[in-house]
């Protein structure tokens, strides 16, 4: 059992490229989300589904886009990288609101 | 607009009973969740309340007063492997998981 697979673990951008992460999860949850970390910030929401087909904004979704066009896949997408989105994204899913979220591995970004 | 707050750092040594606390405050409050990351991993969830009270899982505990907006970790019979972050987060209106920025607790001998 794979549980919360992030694609890719480490990328580096230039300033202005486009990209697109990957999360995909095995365990048949409704809902997924997107979070980013850095340094004493703690984990900021970026955007989250509760279903397959909808997508809503968290904390933090500017610069961001998402979508969910499978249950099993939530996508989020850069359009144009700046530096101030340099940090450690991890997804994470859950059969509920309420319930255990499992968190991927985190992908490391850079944006030069 | 949704806040929480729990202290940045938190020091014990071996064996010691740590308390790391946590305040909110968010509209449609469901619960209060605790996560751990060892060393920027992925993050593993420890425990949920959704009622007041104390919830216990072996060495760890976890306390809500929703009237307070208010719970804490209890962490017992520390030991070195405990060295990490902890965070609380809230279950905003049934969908969105908030965390709070994360308190490093250190265990030395």
């Amino acid at each position: 059992n794979a549980g919360v697979t992030q694609t890719p673990k480490f990328r580096v951008l230039k300033t202005g490229q486009s990209m697109t992460l990957l999360c995909a999860q095995d365990m048949n949850h409704e809902y997924m989300y997107w979070y980013r970390q850095d340094p004493g910030m703690g984990l900021r929401l970026i955007h989250y589904s509760v279903g397959e087909g909808t997508t809503a904004k968290g904390e933090v979704p500017d610069g961001y886009n998402v979508s969910r066009l499978k249950k099993q896949n939530f996508l989020l997408g850069l359009e144009s990288a700046a530096p101030s989105q340099t940090s450690v994204y991890f997804c994470a899913s859950s059969y509920r609101g309420d319930t255990e979220a499992f968190f991927g591995q985190g992908t490391r970004l850079t944006v030069v | 607009g949704q806040s929480l707050e729990q202290p940045s750092e938190v020091t014990a040594v071996e064996g010691a009973i740590v308390q790391i606390n946590c305040t909110y405050q968010t509209s449609g409050f469901y619960g209060l969740s605790w996560y751990q990351q060892h060393d920027g991993g992925a993050p593993t969830f420890l425990s949920y309340n959704a009622l007041d009270g104390l919830e216990e899982t072996g060495r760890f505990s976890s306390f809500l007063s929703r009237s307070d907006s208010y719970g804490y970790l209890l962490l017992q019979e520390l030991q070195m492997k405990d060295s990490a972050s902890y965070f609380c987060a809230v279950n905003q209106a049934g969908t969105a998981l908030i965390f709070g920025k994360g308190t490093t607790l250190s265990v030395s001998s």
